[in-house]
């Protein structure tokens, strides 16, 4: 079945500084790769997504980039701030099965003023 | 607010016992994931039903089982619980049962904790 891989495990940077958080997939039928951030005490909230058909994607300070080549995938935050802090997960989906997300390690994202 | 609802929010429980964990979707959703969550296993998938019907499962244990009523929302049941079982289970919904341009959004999570 779908594997994804995801590194750093851990990641602290300098408030202003950006971070950058890399992931791979295992099955090359995996069309839709998400991001969540996880706030203590809550749940997974989608924060940026990218579908196959697409290189890059932005949204104001986050961006997310695939390289269906090579399998990975990757989550760029820049001007960090200390409320980006939080764990960061990305996932995988298969279009013909049924949706569900099989999701990274998550990286515990510290963000110092 | 994502929309998805979970109770209880807190449960602890004895070893042996069995709990039922209760979601319910967005507004609209037809299909609801569950979830594990613990230190050493991150987010497993665990069963995803999609208008009332089992649409793909995960590494759900036998002692657990789900189901999705006509009212779209779910219950999972967990049964002979062991210590390990211990953990954060969180519902998912989403419009669809496939990826493209269907977000899955997550609830705050049910805290089961087994003495």
């Amino acid at each position: 079945g779908e594997n994804v891989e995801q590194h750093p495990s851990t990641l602290s940077v300098q408030e202003g500084d950006s971070a950058v958080i890399k992931c791979t997939y295992s099955d090359s039928a995996s069309n839709y790769f998400p991001w969540y951030k996880q706030e203590l005490g809550k749940g997974p909230q989608l924060i940026i997504d990218i579908r196959s058909n697409v290189g890059e994607k932005k949204d104001q300070r986050i961006a997310v980039t695939l390289n269906k080549t090579a399998k990975h995938f990757s989550l760029h935050i820049t001007e960090t701030q200390p409320e980006d802090s939080a764990v960061y997960f990305c996932a995988a989906s298969i279009d013909n099965q049924g949706g569900k997300l099989i999701f990274g390690q998550g990286t515990e994202l510290s963000v110092k003023p | 607010d994502s929309g998805v609802t979970q109770t209880p929010k807190h449960l602890i429980t004895a070893t042996g016992q069995r709990v039922t964990l209760r979601c319910s979707p967005r507004s609209g959703d037809l299909s609801v994931y569950w979830y594990q969550q613990s230190l050493d296993q991150g987010l497993q998938f665990l069963i995803q039903y999609y208008n009332g019907e089992e649409r793909a499962k995960g590494n759900i244990l036998e002692r657990f089982s789900a189901q999705q009523f006509p009212d779209l929302h779910s219950e999972l049941n967990l049964s002979s619980l062991e210590l390990g079982d211990s953990a954060l289970y969180f519902c998912a919904s989403s419009r669809r049962d496939f990826s493209s341009g269907n977000t899955i959004y997550f609830g705050e999570g049910s805290w089961l904790t087994v003495v």
